[in-house]
């Protein structure tokens, strides 16, 4: 089975600054990790997702994720802050039928 | 054009009533979803189903019945409804039930039982 941990509830960064969301995952076999974004009181948007092939992955809205095999982590990354990011970022897993989500990391950018 | 909507997207109602919830995909998908988040914003896969057939029932109430008239539309029907059962529900489509595909979401019905 696939699933996925956020270590941290709150992530705050000030606008312009790199972020980093974290998440590890545990798997039984080779992973599937996605990233999701929710805005407060919409859907869940994909971000980007890491199949095979290169660890870097480029997403939508200047997003990118670093799998890690050796230290089993998925973590979302972007260069250069801004209060828009400011959100809800999900890690997810598909070990099957359906995305396995981690608990969600809560995205404040400051001006 | 939406690629996959639900409605309604707020619903208060009381307890004890029953209530449905549609959602339609427009994006030609096999795979749908019905995904519960809680007060705390945790996400829980509760069905999924692939060509209008049932493949996945998570340890969901029976008061819960999802009906899958055609693979473009899953529909989430809810009986006896309880204070618990508030939430926001979001429907979600897939293009396969690989595991390599990324699942699109609806913008969720906020249900509110009072």
């Amino acid at each position: 089975a696939q699933s996925v941990a956020q270590p941290e509830d709150q992530v705050n960064v000030a606008e312009g600054n790199p972020l980093t969301v974290k998440c590890t995952y545990s798997v039984s076999g080779n992973p599937y990790l996605f990233w999701y974004v929710q805005y407060p009181n919409r859907g869940l948007q994909f971000l980007l997702k890491y199949i095979t092939g290169d660890n870097l992955v480029k997403g939508s809205y200047g997003f990118e994720a670093e799998f890690n095999k050796s230290q089993t982590s998925f973590h979302l990354k972007k260069p250069s802050a801004l209060v828009s990011d400011s959100a809800l970022y999900f890690c997810a897993a598909r070990p099957g039928y359906a995305l396995n989500f981690g608990k969600g990391t809560s995205l404040l950018v400051t001006p | 054009d939406t690629a996959v909507s639900q409605t309604p997207k707020y619903l208060v109602t009381q307890m004890g009533n029953d209530k449905s919830i549609k959602c339609e995909q427009n994006l030609g998908h096999d795979t749908m979803y019905w995904y519960k988040q809680d007060s705390k914003k945790f996400l829980k896969i509760m069905f999924s189903y692939n060509n209008k057939e049932l493949i996945i029932n998570e340890t969901v109430p029976n008061r819960f019945s999802p009906k899958s008239p055609d693979k473009a539309h899953l529909n989430l029907h809810i009986n006896s409804l309880e204070l618990g059962d508030s939430a926001v529900y979001f429907c979600a489509s897939s293009d396969t039930t690989w595991g390599n595909t990324e699942a699109f979401f609806g913008q969720g019905t906020r249900l509110t039982v009072v």
